[in-house]
């Protein structure tokens, strides 16, 4: 069975850090890539990041430069370092398994298949 | 960008209902993607590749569309259908998402 859990949430200061966790388990770790998506209360869905299966790195616009993610195969975790915090960094922040790669000779369709719980994240003084 | 249309719909069991996600440039099939939320959930994966169900997605979902206009046809609105639905596209190494369409009861 695919899962995917969350950790590391909390409440932060405007201008600090945290760091969330996302423990899979279930599926080859190292053949897909992961994502983070957030939620802020109340309102739609907003893709963070993703790091690729071999570690390329991907960023939102709104969290280039203050994020960071990274991936530890050999644990089957991701990681998000999150810098600089503001107010508006306030969400839930969901871990996602992206679709597989194509085979040879295939397109590659694009889409979360399994998400996590999520982990809250409040930014406030 | 992607816009959904209606941002609300006020509905019956039973009853037919159709959402729009409309992209403001023309994307490939293969990165259109429908999720459903329910209030305090995870997002679920309904249809991806704009007609492809996910697995344990019953026939009454079904999604079409292509170039710039998709859309997320419930044939008959069960209970359990009440919730928010987001669609979802790729391109340029980065996902969007639409802004939603809640399916409230009437």
């Amino acid at each position: 069975e695919v899962q995917v859990v969350e950790s590391g949430g909390g409440l932060v200061q405007p201008g600090g850090s945290l760091s969330l966790s996302c423990a899979a388990s279930g599926f080859i770790f190292s053949n897909f890539a992961m994502s983070w998506v957030r939620q802020a209360p109340g309102k739609g869905l907003e893709w963070v990041s993703a790091i690729s299966n071999g570690g390329r790195t991907y960023y939102a616009e709104s969290v280039r430069g203050r994020f960071s993610i990274s991936r530890d195969n050999s644990k089957s975790t991701v990681l998000l370092q999150m810098n600089s915090l503001r107010a508006e960094d306030t969400a839930t922040y969901y871990c996602a398994k992206e679709s597989p790669y194509p085979s040879r000779g295939s397109s590659r369709l694009y889409y979360f298949d399994y998400w996590g719980r999520g982990a809250l994240v409040t930014v406030s003084s | 960008v992607l816009t959904q249309s209606p941002g609300t719909l006020s509905l019956s069991p039973g009853e037919r209902v159709t959402l729009s996600c409309r992209a403001s440039q023309s994307v490939s099939s293969n990165s259109l993607a429908w999720y459903q939320q329910k209030p305090g959930q995870t997002p679920r994966l309904l249809i991806y590749g704009a007609s492809i169900r996910a697995t344990g997605i019953p026939d009454r979902f079904s999604g079409s569309g292509s170039g710039t206009d998709f859309t997320l046809t419930l044939s008959r609105l069960e209970p359990d259908d009440f919730a928010v639905y987001f669609c979802q596209h790729y391109g340029d190494s980065s996902w969007t998402f639409g802004p939603g369409t809640k399916v409230e009861i009437k």
